[in-house]
């Protein structure tokens, strides 16, 4: 069955340091992958997204995440995280074409400590 | 241009009681969802819809139902509420880009309890 994985519930890092989120997806053929925060109180909101092409992509708020076919990756990076960045990160695929449903990881929360 | 907007964003319903929950969104998006958010499940997806007059079931369709009767509008409704329907509810919509579909975008949520 298709899936994402975030392999870590929860991170805690320090302001200032760097930040890699992990999702791993299993598709058979490469899908569209989405990085997704969400703030406490509030909505989703896109990072990013890759679609094709250059597998470095970057996004808002100073993120950007690498596609891995080898690996089946799409981790998320940040050289220096902002106490502002505190939030739940959520990585999502959907299979290419007319596919119409996201499939989600259960999420990554994301501490950062002063 | 306001995005996706969902109303209201708090509720408190009884066991038993009905009510539903509207979803706007104007960017003439063609696909919108609902979902639902809870600790530690991630987001599931309810229903969802991929243009006016059409639904079909998600994950976790049991208790709702919804309606698309016209394309910036996606309503949610609960007949006969029950405590495990307590969850934070987001609607989301996406367009298709050369006959593909893209990122979803959010409402603020709606945060549900029944007690």
């Amino acid at each position: 069955a298709q899936s994402v994985t975030q392999p870590d519930i929860h991170i805690t890092v320090s302001e200032g340091a760097s930040l890699e989120l992990r999702c791993n997806y299993s598709y058979g053929a490469t899908p569209y992958l989405f990085w997704y925060v969400q703030s406490p109180g509030q909505g989703l909101q896109l990072l990013l997204k890759y679609f094709s092409g250059d597998t470095l992509v970057q996004g808002i708020k100073g993120f950007e995440a690498e596609f891995k076919r080898s690996q089946s990756s799409f981790n998320l990076r940040k050289p220096s995280v902002h106490w502002s960045d505190a939030a739940e990160y959520f990585c999502a695929a959907l299979r290419g074409g007319n596919n119409r449903k996201l499939i989600w990881g259960l999420g990554t929360s994301l501490a950062v400590n002063p | 241009n306001a995005g996706v907007t969902q109303t209201p964003k708090f509720r408190v319903l009884k066991t038993g009681q009905s009510m539903t929950l509207l979803c706007a969104q104007d960017m003439n998006h063609e696909y919108m969802y609902w979902y639902r958010q809870d600790p530690g499940m991630g987001l599931r997806l309810i229903h969802y819809s991929v243009g006016e007059g059409t639904t079909a079931k998600g994950e976790v369709p049991d208790g709702y139902n919804v309606s698309r009767l016209k394309k910036q509008n996606f309503l949610l409704g609960l007949e006969s509420a029950a405590p495990s329907q307590t969850s934070v509810y987001f609607c989301a919509s996406s367009y298709r880009d050369r006959g593909m579909n893209t990122e979803a975008f959010f409402g603020q949520g709606t945060r549900l309890t029944v007690v």
